[in-house]
């Protein structure tokens, strides 16, 4: 069963840059067969999907986030990555990585990692 | 974007119940339709893709349906592990959206 962990920083500050890694342990990002996605969830609410990564670099995010995300995957480390710019306190929330199956008749997130809080404050 | 809401928002019921969420989406994503299950503290798990594919080794007793608009998730019998909120997400059109959820707890 293939396993993603994110790491990074629990803490920053408003305006700054939010920095997340996901390390993808027993299968490879290279595959054909998947998509690699970010989904965070505030709080005490729902969840948010914010984007997507191929292992080639392509990429599609949410546009509610008004283009304040990148994405990259580095298949020599097996993990892709999320920089989230100029974040405020509503950017406050777990943030999960997780494998996007997407088949002709599938696109589904079926594997997560454990999620990881990252608290936006001064 | 596409609005998911899940009702009703919280359910309690009794074990070995029958157990029915509903999620209605603002316009038609055909069955491209998915529910996932989260339990408190942990990262969502798949349980159903497509309206109705049950994801391998989830239990038979999960089951969903509908299309269109309309779409429901089924406990046949409610067991003590199936608590937890329960969540339907669209992927029709982008962005993705997720329903509010439905907290399921033990009567």
């Amino acid at each position: 069963q293939p396993q993603l962990q994110e790491s990074g920083p629990g803490l920053v500050k408003p305006s700054q840059t939010l920095s997340l890694t996901c390390t993808v342990s027993g299968d490879s990002i290279s595959s054909r067969s998947y998509y690699w996605g970010w989904i965070r969830q505030p709080p005490g609410k729902g969840l948010e999907w914010i984007g997507s990564i191929y292992y080639s670099g392509s990429t599609y995010d949410n546009p509610s986030l008004k283009s304040r995300v990148t994405m990259s995957a580095d298949t020599s480390k097996n993990e892709f990555s999320l920089k989230m710019r100029s974040v405020t306190a509503a950017d406050t929330a777990v943030y999960y990585c997780a494998r996007q199956r997407l088949q002709k008749r599938e696109n589904v997130f079926d594997i997560w990692g454990q999620g990881t809080m990252v608290t936006v404050s001064s | 974007d596409i609005q998911m809401t899940q009702s009703p928002s919280s359910l309690s019921a009794s074990v070995g119940d029958r157990v029915t969420i509903t999620c209605q989406a603002s316009q038609d994503i055909s069955n491209h339709l998915n529910w996932y299950q989260q339990k408190p503290g942990k990262a969502p798990k798949l349980l159903i893709y497509d309206a109705y594919n049950l994801e391998t080794g989830v239990p038979s007793r999960f089951s969903g349906g509908g299309s269109a608009t309309e779409f429901t998730f089924t406990i046949s019998s409610l067991q003590p592990e199936d608590i937890a909120i329960y969540y339907c997400q669209q992927y029709h059109d982008l962005p993705y959206t997720f329903g509010q959820g439905t907290k399921l707890d033990i009567k």
